[in-house]
C-alpha cells in the first residue's frame, strides 16, 4: 500500500519561471492538504482540497499561487513567477475522509530552490 | 486562531539518558488533538504519538510519552532511553476536531534534538 508520493521531490527554477509540485494521495483517499516550510520554521497550512473542490484556501498567497486536485491524476501546486522567497520545502499530506479525527499521512515533500 | 509556542530552539541529551521537550498552545476549544512530529534530515514527517484532548490518560508509544496538562496548555515530549536514530527536528502540532473548519494543522516552530554518544 503506497503511501503518499510527491515528485519531484527536489526543483530547482530560475526567478520569473513556474513551479508544478504534484502530489499523488494514498490510495482511497480523497482529501489533501498542502503545507510549506520555509527554512528554520515549522509548517504552515496553505490550502485543503477535495476532488474537483477546494474547501480552504486560506494560507495560500493571494497571487502567483494556485491548487487544483482534478477527479483523475494527482493534486497539482502551481507557483507562477517564482521569486526567492518562494524557495521551501512543499509538503502534502492526505486522508480518507473529511472531520478532525482522521489522521494526515505526509508525503516526503518537494525542496524548491529559486536561483 | 490557535497557536503552538516551542520555547526551546534546541535540545541535547545523552544517548541512553532521558529528554523533555516543551509546547504550550493556546486555543479556546475544548476537544481537540495534539501531535509530536518527528523530522529527521531526510525532511520526512513522522508522527511520533497523538492525544486527544478529552482523553485524561497520557499517551504513550514505546520511549515516547507526553505529559498532558489541559488546564495549563501544556504538551510535552519525554524520550526515554534516547539514541542516536532520535537526533531530528520536533514539531509540535495542534489540530481541531470540531465545527466545520479544514481541520488543518498549526504546526510550532520546532526543537531541534541532539543526541550525544
Amino acid at each position: 500500500n503506497a503511501g503518499v508520493m510527491q515528485n519531484p521531490r527536489h526543483l530547482v527554477r530560475r526567478r520569473g519561471q513556474e513551479a508544478r509540485l504534484r502530489c499523488s494521495p494514498m490510495k482511497g483517499h480523497s482529501h489533501v492538504y498542502w503545507y510549506r516550510q520555509l527554512p528554520e520554521e515549522g509548517l504552515k497550512f496553505m490550502v485543503y482540497l477535495q476532488k474537483e473542490n477546494i474547501i480552504d484556501e486560506s494560507g495560500m498567497p493571494k497571487e502567483r499561487f494556485s491548487a487544483e486536485f482534478p477527479k483523475e491524476g494527482p493534486s497539482i501546486l502551481r507557483i507562477q513567477q517564482v521569486v526567492r522567497g518562494d524557495s521551501a520545502a512543499y509538503f502534502c499530506a492526505s486522508s480518507p475522509t473529511s472531520g478532525g479525527r482522521n489522521e494526515q499521512f505526509f508525503g516526503p515533500g518537494t525542496r524548491l530552490t529559486v536561483l | 486562531a490557535q497557536t503552538v509556542t516551542q520555547s526551546q530552539p534546541e535540545m541535547s541529551v545523552q544517548e541512553a539518558e532521558t529528554v523533555t521537550l516543551s509546547c504550550t498552545y493556546d486555543t479556546s476549544e475544548s476537544d481537540y488533538y495534539l501531535f509530536w512530529y518527528k523530522q529527521p534530515p531526510s525532511r520526512q514527517m513522522i508522527l511520533v504519538i497523538r492525544q486527544e484532548a478529552y482523553k485524561q490518560q497520557n499517551a504513550t508509544e514505546n520511549r515516547f510519552s507526553v505529559n498532558f496538562q489541559k488546564a495549563a496548555k501544556s504538551f510535552s515530549l519525554k524520550i526515554s532511553d534516547s539514541q542516536l536514530g532520535d537526533a531530528a527536528m520536533y514539531f509540535c502540532a495542534y489540530r481541531s476536531v470540531i465545527g466545520a473548519g479544514s481541520y488543518q494543522l498549526t504546526f510550532g516552530k520546532g526543537t531541534k534534538l541532539s543526541v550525544i554518544p
